[in-house]
């Protein structure tokens, strides 16, 4: 069965670095999303992403993450200038066509900020 | 505010138990519903898209009432490997993709 793939599994990194998440959604999907869930809490949804721009974000995600679509297959978060609340798992997730099309979630970046 | 809400449990059910789990949404313009799963420190997993008629998927059956604003999970015959956190999601009426968890029902099956 396809799936989406996250690298790295685990991210270590200062505050104040900018790190780089990346995603390969599965291949014949379009729509691509961003979400995260800190230590205990719920999964939020930061960002969806089709036809190469954002089509939707959410008010954590600020002037500090973007999303970049580089090349056929990968799909990237950044985050410019991390903080300690930017601790969390990062799952990437992938949609085929068609509203209300459920998500295929990745197993996630652990991204621990120190 | 956009809320989804859910008894956290955690249900403890000895095998073979029938469970049911309980979900709440605020959003009326939600259109799409589902259950995941969620085994420790791991991805959501879809279990099952949750549509107005009912559905079932094996030992699963799923109900929503859009009146009521309520989405209910049934599970028969527990196994051990259905440990884990369930999680009730809605979308959030704007655009594909962007979907409001609960915050789950975390379920312990024991021998």
């Amino acid at each position: 069965e396809p799936e989406v793939t996250q690298t790295p599994s685990h991210q270590v990194t200062q505050m104040g670095q900018e790190v780089i998440l990346r995603c390969v959604p599965i291949s014949n999907h379009l729509y691509f999303y961003w979400y995260r869930q800190i230590l205990g809490q719920k999964v939020e949804f930061l960002v969806s992403f089709y036809n190469n721009e954002i089509s939707e974000k959410s008010e954590i995600f600020d002037d500090q993450f973007s999303v970049e679509r580089p090349d056929g297959s990968n799909f990237t978060l950044k985050i410019r200038s991390t903080k300690l609340e930017d601790s969390a798992m990062y799952f990437c997730a992938s949609s085929g066509q068609g509203y209300g099309s459920p998500l295929h979630f990745g197993n996630g970046t652990r991204l621990t900020v120190t | 505010r956009k809320e989804v809400e859910q008894d956290p449990g955690p249900f403890n059910v000895p095998e073979g138990a029938t469970v049911a789990f309980n979900c709440t949404y605020s959003n009326s313009a939600s259109q799409s519903f589902f259950w995941y799963r969620q085994d420790c420190r791991k991805e959501p997993k879809l279990l099952m898209s949750v549509y107005s008629s009912g559905n079932e998927d094996g030992r699963f059956t799923a109900q929503l009432n859009r009146a009521s604003q309520y989405i209910s999970l049934l599970i028969r015959d527990s196994k051990l490997s259905d440990s884990a956190t369930y999680l009730c999601v809605v979308n959030s009426g704007g655009s594909q993709g962007n979907l409001i968890f609960g915050k789950g029902t975390k379920l312990s099956v024991k021998p």
